[in-house]
């Protein structure tokens, strides 16, 4: 165990549907973070918090809408997928986002989503 | 754009035995910071080893090296003694700024 939690772990959802993927660090951490991990492919980068503050979205479609209410809560909003956005989706937390100290991540098990 | 390239796919190695994994990264950064990250099979991702640029000394933790080489832009990662619960994804990943970048990772697995 890592300290981050991520719930569910499994989502099988239709494309006209809104879920909703949460996260939880409980490592007195500031910044937070969701990766994408499709097979065959690096993980990618979607968003930043840091100190409950956006800091960096990368191109990503609207269809995923980010929330962090407070430095320990992290949530992925999903509305209208596309089978091609099943994949892992991995949330990790790390102290700060400079120096190695502060950018070392931990990350949680994951969702595995599928949409349909 | 920093990239990170992992150009073996699939190793396998015997138990007790020593395997390199390697990896190669882009930049133009002259600080900055490496890790190697172990992802084990239905598993929580998990830090293995990281390295700072600025640091000549090559990193090690337990049965886990690197070999840094800076100017040739590597960073591959030894196991020695391999174990069966060795067996994972293993990502190298390269930080400068807000994020880490990945490469696409290396499957080792480890046998009897």
């Amino acid at each position: 165990e890592t300290g981050v939690t991520q719930t569910p772990r499994h989502l099988v959802m239709g494309m006209t549907n809104k879920k909703s993927l949460k996260c939880e660090q409980h490592l007195g951490h500031n910044a937070m973070y969701w990766y994408k991990q499709s097979a065959k492919k690096p993980l990618e980068l979607m968003f930043v918090y840091s100190l409950e503050e956006r800091v960096e979205n990368n191109s990503v479609p609207s269809r995923f809408s980010p929330e962090c209410p407070n430095s320990s809560h992290l949530f992925l909003h999903l509305h209208t997928l596309q089978p091609e956005d099943s994949a892992l989706y991995l949330c990790a937390s790390s102290q700060g986002t400079s120096g190695a100290n502060f950018r070392e991540q931990y990350f949680g098990p994951g969702t595995r989503l599928t949409v349909t | 754009a920093q990239t990170v390239t992992q150009s073996q796919p699939e190793m396998s190695v015997q138990e007790a035995e020593t395997v390199t994994l390697s990896c190669t990264y882009d930049t133009s950064e002259s600080n900055y910071y490496l890790f190697w990250y172990k992802q084990p099979p239905s598993r929580q991702m998990i830090l293995v080893i990281r390295q700072e640029a600025y640091k000549q000394q090559n990193a090690t933790e337990n049965r886990f090296s690197v070999n840094f080489q800076k100017a040739a832009k590597s960073f591959s990662l030894k196991i020695s003694d391999s174990q069966l619960g060795d067996t994972a994804m293993y990502f190298c990943a390269f930080d400068s700024g807000y994020a880490l970048n990945f490469g696409k990772g290396t499957s080792l697995l480890v046998t009897p």
